[in-house]
């Protein structure tokens, strides 16, 4: 079956610091990849996506990589900042199939100052 | 000019009460959605609505009935309320696959 989860639960890091948040997915028809971040009693917001036609996709301070080989996407934050600190999730959708999106576990990064 | 709104943001309430939770979207987008997030923040699909038009429904129990009166509203109404339905619910549309959120429910049955 479907499933998305990620390696680490947790992660603390120093402001300034980069971040490395992973995900694996077993869903081999799985097309497009959204990062998620959660704030504390928020609801999850877009971050960055990619389509599984590309390995890599930068935006402002941070990028996404895809391997298929090994079913791996990591989201990468550079200079993390305070606000950084949130519950991350990615999630996979398979454009062919049905619009609904797969969240992984979710992973608590806390920036310390 | 929040995108996707819900109401009420928190709820208590007693075991086998009859509750609902309110959405709104004013993107325009085609396809809404009821997600659950539980205490381990685990993020769960339980239904999806297309144009009024339900087209997912993730073997949730029948207690739970979404509506849909017109595709920027999808309403969730939940019967006989149980402990284990304590939660925050979310909702979301999207018109891809990019789904934007809601501020949650945080339903509480005691």
């Amino acid at each position: 079956g479907e499933s998305v989860g990620l390696h680490l639960p947790t992660l603390s890091v120093q402001e300034g610091d980069n971040s490395i948040i992973n995900c694996a997915y077993s869903n081999s028809a799985s097309d497009y990849f959204i990062w998620y971040k959660q704030e504390s009693g928020k609801g999850p917001q877009f971050i960055i996506d990619i389509r599984s036609n590309m390995d890599k996709r930068q935006g402002q301070r941070v990028t996404v990589l895809l391997n298929k080989t090994v079913k791996h996407l990591s989201l990468q934050i550079a200079a993390t900042q305070p606000g950084d600190s949130a519950v991350y999730f990615c999630a996979e959708n398979n454009e062919g199939g049905s619009e609904k999106l797969v969240f992984g576990k979710g992973t608590k990064l806390t920036v310390n100052p | 000019d929040t995108a996707v709104s819900q109401t009420p943001k928190y709820l208590v309430t007693q075991m086998g009460n009859d509750k609902s939770i309110k959405c709104e979207q004013n993107l325009g987008h085609d396809t809404m959605y009821w997600y659950k997030q539980d205490s381990k923040k685990f993020l769960k699909i339980m239904f999806s609505y297309n144009n009024k038009e339900l087209i997912i429904n993730e073997t949730v129990p029948n207690r739970f009935s979404p509506k849909s009166p017109d595709k920027a509203h999808l309403n969730l109404h939940i019967n006989s309320l149980e402990l284990g339905d304590s939660a925050v619910y979310f909702c979301a549309s999207s018109r891809g696959a990019e789904a934007f959120f809601g501020q949650g429910t945080r339903l509480t049955v005691v």
